[in-house]
């Protein structure tokens, strides 16, 4: 039971430096999620997807691109490392169902390390 | 954006003894989400609660919905070692599941 498989687990990149993060989830889930967990600041999301092909902005989504081609991936890249992006970034999916039955928890993968030096 | 206030931010607690975290909203909540997180780790799943009122218990974990949705508390039955880490509350308000997060509590179990 993979669930979701977040890669790569650690990166330090130097400013103006590019990347992606993966995110792949085997649940069949719909909805897709990225955050970035900051100290004393929780999760915020970044950007989301309820479903492939479709993307939508979050909380905090400048400096950050997403994409999602295929329904069990998820990928956030960052076009120009800033030292603010230094976080552990988390990718999250769900399946809600409509209804009485509402809202799905999240399953979340183990995370991202990213230093921007 | 609505905010999720958590209390304590941390606290220390004896073996065996209870603890009770708190998580409070301005707004009424459509659903309200318990995570835990241990350190380096993923965030794993609690509890949910939707309907104001309602009560989860799994082991030593209960989780309490007030009934105007705007309050939830994590309670904790003669804890141990494995309870440590950061608990989340997580919280949306309507149906899209996007989900606003609590800044955590840190619960650190003494033997």
């Amino acid at each position: 039971n993979a669930g979701v498989t977040q890669t790569p687990k650690f990166r330090v990149l130097k400013t103006g430096q590019s990347m992606t993060l993966l995110c792949a989830q085997d649940m069949n889930h719909e909805y897709m999620y990225w955050y970035r967990q900051d100290p004393g600041m929780g999760l915020r999301l970044i950007h989301y997807s309820v479903g492939e092909g479709t993307t939508a902005k979050g909380e905090v989504p400048d400096g950050y691109n997403v994409s999602r081609l295929k329904k069990q991936n998820f990928l956030l890249g960052l076009e120009s490392a800033a030292p603010s992006q230094t976080s552990v970034y988390f990718c999250a999916s769900s399946n809600n169902k409509q209804g009485a039955q509402g809202n799905q928890p999240q399953h979340f993968g183990d995370g991202t390390r990213l230093s921007i030096l | 954006s609505q905010e999720l206030e958590q209390s304590p931010q941390s606290l220390i607690v004896q073996e065996g003894k209870n603890l009770t975290i708190n998580c409070t909203s301005s707004k009424t909540l459509y659903g309200l989400y318990w995570y835990k997180q241990k350190y380096g780790e993923g965030l794993i799943f609690l509890m949910m609660l939707q309907k104001g009122g309602e009560e989860k218990s799994h082991e030593k974990i209960t989780a309490k919905l007030d009934e105007k949705k705007q309050q939830s508390s994590l309670h904790i039955t003669a804890s141990q070692p494995s309870h440590a880490g950061i608990y989340l509350c997580g919280a949306d308000k309507a149906a899209g599941n996007k989900l606003t997060f609590g800044g955590g509590t840190r619960v650190l179990v003494k033997p």
